[in-house]
């Protein structure tokens, strides 16, 4: 059984602050990872991807890939109340299929 | 450039009524799914097309078929509706590598 798994928190960080949000994924030939943004209410919307070890950024947004220890991660950086959001982790296993984590809720607090 | 669209964005049905949920993208994308989302259980694959004229079961299939009418159609059906179908159904496609997902609006389907 092909796993992900996310802490559902709340995360609660003050404004300003760094978020940190954490995945875990089973399957070591996972290939590609992504975060996804979801408004209560709305539908996902894609932040950004990675496939190599290492961390990408994209402005306030940092992801790191761990795949000797079957780990992914998203910073914010300089966190805003707009942020506040349940992020999903997103992890492909083979050719087109994509596992979704539960979420993690993150609150920002001004 | 619409992205992907769905229809309807509410419905209620009666157990035992059918329905058929459309879903459309224009970014000509090869791969379209089927997810539904409830409370506590994130997004759970129903089915999905890897290209056209294709269609693979997910995870969470019975009850439930599916058509891929061309490369921008992909429809959801329940034939015979029942409360534990209640949910907001997602529509999404992808390109290819590395297969990052584009969502549409949502479904709020609930049956009584």
């Amino acid at each position: 059984q092909k796993e992900v798994e996310q802490n559902s928190g709340p995360l609660s960080v003050p404004e300003g602050a760094i978020a940190s949000l954490n995945c875990t994924y089973s399957d070591r030939g996972s290939q590609s990872f992504f975060w996804y943004r979801q408004y209560s209410g709305k539908s996902p919307e894609l932040i950004m991807f990675i496939y190599s070890n290492g961390d990408k950024e994209d402005g306030r947004f940092t992801a790191q890939l761990n795949k000797a220890s079957q780990y992914v991660s998203l910073l914010i950086r300089d966190s805003q109340p707009s942020d506040s959001a349940t992020y999903l982790c997103a992890v492909r296993f083979s050719y087109d299929k994509v596992i979704f984590g539960p979420g993690t809720s993150l609150s920002v607090i001004p | 450039n619409a992205g992907v669209t769905q229809n309807p964005k509410f419905q209620v049905l009666k157990t035992g009524q059918s329905m058929t949920l459309q879903c459309a993208q224009d970014m000509n994308h090869n791969s379209m799914y089927w997810y539904r989302q409830d409370p506590g259980m994130g997004l759970r694959l129903i089915y999905y097309s890897a290209s056209e004229g294709t269609t693979d079961k997910g995870e969470v299939p019975n009850g439930y078929n599916v058509s891929r009418l061309n490369k921008r159609e992909f429809s959801l059906r329940l034939e015979s509706a029942a409360p534990s179908q209640t949910s907001v159904y997602f529509c999404a496609s992808s390109p290819l590598v590395p297969y990052e997902q584009y969502f549409g609006p949502g479904t709020r389907l609930t049956v009584t």
